[in-house]
């Protein structure tokens, strides 16, 4: 059983799309995660949700609207996608109070053109 | 404003070898170091993490030194097997902050 799970792994699509990615954790965490892995390979925090709650919105563009219909699943949706949108998003879960260990899903690689 | 730095961009070294991994960062807020190891195509995996209370960790052929006063800590597998080629992250994390910051990571390469 995978403990964090996101789909789909390759997402290809043009400029202006709308398009979503799913996460799901079976670890029983409270806080999950999205991070970017930008071309220039490092990992930046986009969002944190604790219990369906948002904590953390790093100054992601709008277009950008995590959804969390449970503390067990964030959902990624991009509005009007860009060419510098592109790139490696990764769903990440914690337990609440040892927020620093990391479990990471396999990422998505998306790519806009 | 990258406040955690890998310059390293890529490492090679002979299976048996110490492979010595590097980390440097700016904000003398994080109190907490991490290392995560990468295969393609998988998300990274904890590793080995260290607080700003010591100055090593150990776990078997893994340690982590860190330097608060350099602000600076390093990985250090030995002895490295073919198995340790993948790409590794340092992040840090302050108290409160419930995010952590990477690097760009160094790709280590062993090889036999």
């Amino acid at each position: 059983d995978t403990a964090v799970s996101q789909t789909p792994k390759y997402l290809v699509t043009q400029m202006g799309n709308d398009k979503s990615i799913k996460c799901e954790q079976n670890l029983g965490h409270d806080t999950m995660y999205w991070y970017k892995q930008d071309s220039k390979k490092f990992l930046k925090i986009m969002f944190s949700y604790n219990n369906k709650e948002l904590i953390i919105n790093e100054t992601v563009p709008n277009r950008f609207s995590p959804k969390s219909p449970d503390k067990a699943h964030l959902n990624l949706h991009i509005n009007s996608l860009e060419l510098g949108d592109s790139a490696v998003y990764f769903c990440a879960s914690s337990q609440r109070k040892s927020n620093e260990k990391l479990f990471f899903g396999s990422g998505t690689q998306l790519s806009v053109l | 404003d990258q406040q955690v730095k890998q310059n390293s961009p890529s490492l090679s070294v002979q299976e048996g070898r110490i492979s010595i991994l590097n980390c440097d960062y700016t904000n003398s807020m994080f109190d907490y170091f991490l290392w995560y190891k990468k295969y393609p195509a998988e998300g990274p995996t904890f590793l080995i993490s260290i607080s700003s209370i010591k100055d090593k960790n150990e776990d078997g052929r893994f340690t982590v030194f860190l330097n608060k006063s350099a602000k600076h800590l390093s990985l250090h597998i030995v002895p490295s097997q073919p198995g340790d080629s993948a790409v590794y992250f340092c992040a840090a994390s302050r108290e409160g902050a419930q995010k952590l910051v990477f690097g760009q990571g160094t790709r280590l390469t062993i090889n036999p």
